[in-house]
């Protein structure tokens, strides 16, 4: 079946950092990857989406590489703020519905 | 912007209870999901629908029915409501004309139903 991994221990950085946030993935090839941000008692928000013919993609501050042959995407977030301390959700697309990872929580200090 | 609302934020009921949860959404999106999501184990989908009146089951259906009498409105029941069941019940929503600059595979979701099974 298909497996997600995504870094179970909350990553903490400084503030201005740049944080890279890993997702692996077995027995899968999705036609896309998507990156979701998630605060304490609320609903996923969608960043990004890359799909498996694109290699990077940005915006404003994130970007998104994806490689369908080690099966593993990374998110960056460069100069990294308090503000964007959350939980980050990995996705993987196909067939009209996502299969999520657990999610990594980013913890960035002052 | 797109809204999907769902009816509570909190829900406590008793084991054995019928529960509904409900869903809208206002972008006349085509497809509608239900999620779980339990610390560790991320979000697991229960049940999708991509029209009216059709639905699929997801990776865990079991003891969980859906209801889609109109494109804007997604219902999940627990009709026998037990203690494993007890988890932060996601809604989300996709689709949309493509072509338009909209892209159709990103989910919208709720803020999340809380439900305690006691």
């Amino acid at each position: 079946s298909q497996k997600i991994e995504q870094n179970s221990e909350a990553l903490n950085i400084q503030e201005g950092k740049t944080a890279t946030l890993t997702c692996n993935y077995t027995n899968y090839s999705p036609a896309y990857l998507q990156w979701y941000r998630q605060d304490p008692g609320r609903g996923p928000v969608f960043l990004l989406l890359i799909r498996e013919n694109e290699k990077e993609k940005r915006k404003e501050r994130l970007k998104v590489t994806f490689d369908t042959t080690l099966k593993q995407s990374l998110f960056h977030i460069t100069a990294s703020q308090p503000a964007d301390s959350a939980t980050y959700l990995c996705a993987l697309g196909g067939y009209n519905k996502l299969i999520f990872g657990a999610g990594t929580r980013l913890a960035v200090h002052p | 912007d797109v809204k999907v609302t769902q009816s509570s934020r909190y829900l406590v009921k008793r084991t054995g209870e019928k529960v509904f949860l409900e869903c809208v959404q206002d972008m006349d999106h085509e497809n509608m999901f239900w999620y779980r999501q339990d610390p560790g184990l991320g979000l697991r989908l229960i049940y999708f629908s991509y029209d009216v009146k059709m639905k699929e089951k997801g990776d865990i259906p079991e003891g969980y029915s859906v209801s889609r009498e109109k494109k804007e409105r997604f219902s999940l029941i627990l009709e026998s409501a037990s203690t494993n069941q007890t988890s932060m019940y996601l809604c989300a929503s996709s689709g949309g004309l493509a072509g338009l600059g909209v892209d159709t595979d990103t989910q919208y979701f709720g803020p999340g139903t809380r439900l305690t099974v006691l």
